[in-house]
């Protein structure tokens, strides 16, 4: 089975504009997390969709948001960014039984200058 | 305090050496328990994953969650070069109002030295 893929793998952006970064799950996972890993904070929880609905979220304003399509690909967005939004982004997909074993994409690394 | 704690070391050992790597936690509600590496630049990778309390062994790596301690730790017999990495535990409650939310440790980077 393919892993979890997230496009791109690196983004620069300045300060003020926004990005859009995308998950694809293991086939047959419909649930689809999304993480931000900093050297300082650790990996910390942004939300989690599950078909098409978003059904938990973390503690992050609400520049961050996602979505997930029928194909239970993901999406997250932040806008406005800000230097401190610079980090890795991780996609996490779990197979359709309770237990949150997750399994992680490679990242997509944001720089924000 | 934070719901988990890891001391993020680092931690160096010679080869063939077994590593012992731990976590603490506050929440009695974690009934979930999991280990992860990672390797530099890259996603974390899951290495073991447990429920409740209890044991489990997969190969070179045993995990083990003591609940009335709010304990857990990973053992590395044999360790290699290549275990060189952070490691990371995660844990997460019961639904409802915890899917997908995985609480993570601050990790431990492991040094293996030839």
């Amino acid at each position: 089975k393919a892993g979890v893929t997230q496009t791109p793998r690196y983004l620069i952006k300045t300060r003020g504009q926004q990005v859009t970064l995308s998950c694809s799950p293991i086939s047959g996972h419909r649930s689809v997390s999304w993480y931000q890993q900093t050297p300082g904070q650790g990996l910390q929880f942004l939300f989690e969709y599950f078909s098409e609905t978003q059904r938990n979220k973390g503690n992050f304003p609400g520049r961050f948001s996602g979505r997930q399509f029928s194909n239970s690909r993901s999406e997250m967005n932040v806008s406005t960014l800000e230097l401190g939004d610079s980090a890795l982004y991780l996609c996490a997909s779990s197979p359709p039984l309770e237990g949150n074993e997750q399994y992680f994409g490679p990242g997509t690394r944001l720089t924000v200058t | 305090q934070k719901e988990v704690e890891q001391d993020p070391g680092p931690l160096s050992v010679p080869e063939g050496a077994i590593v012992s790597l731990n976590c603490t936690y506050s929440n009695s509600a974690f009934q979930y328990f999991m280990w992860y590496r990672q390797y530099s630049r890259k996603g974390p990778e899951l290495l073991m994953y447990t429920y409740s309390s209890g044991n489990k062994e997969d190969g070179r790596f045993t995990a083990q969650v003591d609940k009335s301690s709010k304990y857990i730790s990973l053992f590395i017999r044999d360790s290699q070069p290549s275990d060189s990495a952070t490691y990371l535990c995660a844990m997460s409650a019961r639904a409802p109002g915890n899917t997908g939310k995985l609480i993570f440790g601050q990790g431990t980077t492991l040094q293996v030295k030839p």
